[in-house]
């Protein structure tokens, strides 16, 4: 059975710093593209970055809101992927997903139980 | 960025009828090789994760019932419930898996009456 389970969120004070962490199961992770995806009621469902795979030299990807902010990582011996988080906004807080890209296709078929993030002093 | 829209933002439907949900894109979802449109679709309940319901347009993914049904192509696709059932109320989201940044439409809450 695939799963994957995110940890790590909390409350930050704008400004701040948090790491959130998705461990998987169930699946070869080193075949399969990653990404962090986020949800607020304000924006709704938001991608937010995307790892590829070793033959892709873990090449990045990440939307324009979190770029030079957020950095994906990911650690294949250990079937996990990662977002660093760095000067959060209040704008940041919400709901964040780790999901799994389909091989064919890089929709997302798996989706974690999410992990809350809440900026506010 | 391609911009997703989808319409309506909710409905109210009985048990029994047709669905349909429409979402748009602001770009052409073909990519030219493959012949395939690079739009998926999800379904979220209260309290849940959002599931994958179709890809490239029409691929239903394992397990999901064959009364959802995806059509359309380049900028404009539809979500077909042919017989919706009590359960199916939820979110619909589009999304376009065609480039990054990877976009959502904003959403269309299916109510059950």
């Amino acid at each position: 059975e695939v799963k994957l389970e995110e940890s790590g969120g909390g409350l930050v004070q704008p400004g701040g710093s948090m790491k959130l962490s998705c461990v998987a199961s169930g699946f070869t992770f080193s075949n399969y593209w990653m990404n962090w995806v986020r949800q607020s009621p304000e924006k709704g469902l938001e991608w937010v970055a995307e790892i590829r795979l070793k033959s892709n030299n873990y090449a990045t990807h990440y939307a324009e809101s979190v770029k030079g902010r957020f950095t994906i990582s990911r650690d294949d011996s250990k079937s996990s992927v990662y977002l660093q988080m760095n000067n959060l906004r209040a704008e940041d807080t919400g709901i964040y997903y780790c999901t799994r890209g389909l091989r064919s296709s890089h929709a997302m078929d798996y989706w974690g139980q999410g992990t809350s993030v809440t900026v506010s002093s | 960025d391609i911009v997703m829209t989808q319409s309506p933002s909710s409905l109210a439907m009985s048990v029994g009828q047709k669905v349909t949900l429409s979402c748009k894109s602001s770009q052409s979802l073909l990519n030219s090789s493959s012949q395939k449109n690079f739009l998926a679709w999800y379904q979220q309940k209260p309290g849940q994760s959002p599931k994958l319901l179709l890809y490239f347009a029409s691929t239903r993914e394992s397990g999901v019932p064959d009364r959802f049904i995806g059509s359309g192509s380049g900028t404009d696709f539809t979500l077909t419930i042919s017989s919706v059932q009590a359960e199916d109320q939820a979110d619909y989201f589009c999304q376009q898996h065609y480039s990054t940044p990877r976009t959502f439409g904003g959403g269309t809450k299916l109510e059950i009456k």
